[in-house]
């Protein structure tokens, strides 16, 4: 079974550009989550889907960040404009059914930095 | 409102000796529990979850925690540490809001 995909792996731009990064779930996994890990900090969720509809976004910045989940299967992370705070690993994540109590199954994550 | 405190952000072990990984929890409610490894560079996994059935919960490679009510806490260990237990581990609990809330992460070393 294929794991959670996210690209690109690595990224480097400067403050104020735009950012966008790409996931993809686990085949047939309802929910889908992005953190945002800061270094020497545990992951803080910025937004949960399930299907193609928001269930918690509550700590999403919106101001500058958005996400979407078309179709309820892939998703994108957009930054704009980037702040030098954000550099961070943005992780996806993906579980079968509605959460809570479900094993999420991580990618790799995308290691961001703004200079 | 639900969290996680993990009490040493580093602990180093020798290899083969007993690892001890500590998490207090603070909830109104009885909370689902989880402890979460991330090695260099790859993933977050899964070592286990406490979802209120057995207090002592196994996981994978060895690992195991034990939910203790009267404490508040669920401390992960390991009876034996090996190489490749050396990594990132956070100590994670649900927020009843079908979101988890991860601790800020102990790194362990194992010396050989």
């Amino acid at each position: 079974e294929a794991g959670v995909a996210q690209s690109p792996r690595y990224k480097i731009i400067e403050k104020r550009q735009s950012v966008a990064f790409w996931c993809n779930p686990i085949s047939g996994h309802a929910t889908l989550y992005w953190y945002q890990q800061i270094l020497g900090q545990g992951p803080k969720l910025l937004i949960q889907f399930q299907n193609n509809g928001v269930v918690d976004d509550s700590q999403l910045p919106k101001d500058r960040f958005s996400a979407e989940r078309l179709k309820g299967v892939d998703s994108t992370l957009k930054i704009q404009p980037a702040k030098l705070e954000d550099s961070a690993v943005y992780l996806c994540a993906s579980s079968p059914g509605t959460g809570g109590t479900e094993t999420q199954y991580f990618g790799p994550g995308t290691r961001l930095l703004v200079l | 409102a639900q969290s996680v405190t993990q009490l040493d952000s580093h602990v180093s072990v020798s290899e083969g000796t007993p690892v001890l990984l500590r998490c207090n929890y603070s909830s109104s409610y009885s909370p689902s529990l989880f402890w979460y490894v991330q090695h260099p560079n790859k993933g977050l996994q899964l070592l286990l979850k406490y979802t209120s059935a057995a207090t002592l919960v196994k996981g994978i490679n060895g690992f195991e925690a034990e939910f203790k009510k009267s404490e508040t806490s669920f401390h992960l260990t390991k009876p034996s540490a090996h190489m490749s237990d050396a990594a990132e581990y956070f100590c994670v609990s649900d927020t009843g809001r079908r979101a988890l809330t991860f601790g800020s992460g102990t790194r362990l070393q194992v010396q050989p």
